[in-house]
């Protein structure tokens, strides 16, 4: 079956340091892979998506940036950290031929 | 562009009593629907979802939603509503071609005893 997996579970980062989030699915291959925020008490913004290695979508214009450097492996960066983009980060896939997402248990980012 | 509506920021409830959570979203064309639920500090569990046919489809933990397209409607229901199902509950949107999914703000059930 498969499973998608997050780290860290938590964060607690300085405001102007850098972030790096990690997303990984197993169980399946060439998965479509998509970033989401949840700011405290709203829904959910969709960051960026995946399509396959590479191949990345960004749907907001921000300090943030991803990577798929592996087929599985779906990864968000910053360079330097605003108060802005503390939240609550969610990882998802969907197969090509399915028509939902799985999200992975979530990274709890607190910038101070 | 789709968007997805719903109404009710927050639905406090009674233990055992029925629910309702409302659902609009703004495309007529075809589309996929979807409601998750979200456990605090947790990710997106799927509870249910309608991609064609019958427009009743039934979940997971009892619940379930009616697709009504002439009102672009889906309204998740359970009966009968346990503490356990205190949680935030989102719809969410997919058109047909589409590889993303547009999700509502959510909504917070709270069950009391």
């Amino acid at each position: 079956s498969q499973t998608i997996h997050q780290w860290p579970a938590t964060l607690v980062q300085p405001v102007g340091s850098p972030l790096s989030l990690e997303c990984t699915v197993e169980g399946t291959s060439n998965p479509n892979l998509y970033w989401y925020r949840q700011a405290a008490g709203r829904g959910l913004q969709l960051l960026f998506y995946s399509v396959g290695i590479g191949q990345i979508s960004s749907e907001v214009p921000q300090n943030l940036s991803a990577s798929r450097p592996q087929d599985r492996q779906f990864i968000l960066s910053s360079k330097k950290l605003l108060l802005s983009d503390s939240g609550f980060y969610l990882c998802a896939w969907a197969t090509g031929g399915s028509y939902e997402q799985y999200f992975g248990p979530g990274t709890r980012l607190t910038v101070t | 562009a789709q968007s997805v509506t719903q109404l009710d920021s927050q639905v406090p409830v009674f233990e055992e009593a029925p629910v309702e959570l409302r659902c609009n979203y703004s495309s007529s064309v075809s589309v996929y629907l979807f409601w998750y639920v979200q456990y605090p500090n947790q990710g997106l569990q799927l509870l249910l979802k309608y991609l064609s046919g019958s427009t009743l489809v039934k979940g997971i933990n009892g619940f379930e939603a009616e697709f009504n397209k002439s009102q672009t409607s889906f309204h998740l229901r359970k009966p009968s509503v346990h503490i356990s199902d205190t949680a935030e509950y989102f719809c969410a949107v997919r058109n047909t071609g589409f590889q993303k999914l547009v999700f509502g703000t959510g909504t917070r059930l709270l069950v009391s005893p």
